[in-house]
């Protein structure tokens, strides 16, 4: 029972490849969250979906990223054409959607590392 | 942009002593958190602060948020080895308060 859960913990792939990185909300959340979090560095907002549609994805810095929650639970954050600088922690939160003041339960987050 | 600034960024002391950490902007939030991190893991809320002026003690962890909604403090009693982390502070967008946006973090090492 959990909590959000996120895979691979790890993924390696090289430069131009494309990625797909996955993620578990707690069950009954609505709401789920990607953040980026670059080394010495805050997570850095991504995209926000309320049930399965993308409610806000402001934070995506640009077209070869692309996420996706089709049933309203798992999502899937997808990567095109790999950069060396998309490496990162990749982080998934997921909250109740009840009240302005919203906790988000984060996951332990995939550390993509592009060569 | 509503940017989170952040310090000190490194923090090491002894245990027993007393610590703050602040967390400043030029912006106004609607509600203000502070997460705690451990290595490999995800950010875990410690409270949300969400009127100016506020205070909450959760411990020995005492956080403040500022009368115009722009700053907030954070201040650790007798700081002890478990306190170690990654203290970070985020601010709710007021346009969307399910952006949050992150400071850089205070890395805090306590020595025993």
């Amino acid at each position: 029972g959990a909590g959000v859960s996120q895979t691979p913990s790890n993924k390696v792939t090289e430069k131009g490849k494309y990625v797909e990185l996955r993620c578990d909300p707690i069950s009954g959340h609505t709401a789920l969250y990607w953040y980026r979090q670059s080394l010495g560095q805050g997570p850095e907002f991504l995209i926000y979906f309320q049930g399965t549609g993308a409610a806000d994805d402001s934070g995506l810095p640009n077209d070869r990223f692309f996420a996706v929650r089709p049933e309203g639970s798992v999502s899937t954050l997808k990567i095109q054409r790999t950069e060396r600088g998309d490496s990162a922690v990749y982080l998934c939160a997921s909250s109740l959607d009840f009240g302005p003041y919203n906790e988000q339960f984060f996951g332990p987050g995939t550390r993509l590392t592009v060569l | 942009t509503q940017l989170l600034e952040q310090s000190p960024q490194f923090l090491s002391i002894q245990e027993g002593e007393n610590l703050t950490v602040y967390c400043n902007s030029s912006s106004v939030f609607s509600s203000l958190q502070w997460y705690r991190q451990e290595p490999g893991e995800g950010p875990v809320l410690l409270v949300t602060v969400v009127t100016g002026g506020e205070v909450k003690k959760l411990k020995r962890l005492t956080f403040q948020f500022g009368d115009a909604r722009k700053d907030s403090s954070l201040h650790i009693t007798a700081a002890q080895p478990g306190d170690t982390g990654l203290y970070l502070c985020a601010g709710a967008n007021r346009r969307s308060a399910r952006q949050l946006t992150f400071g850089s973090g205070t890395q805090l090492t306590v020595l025993p």
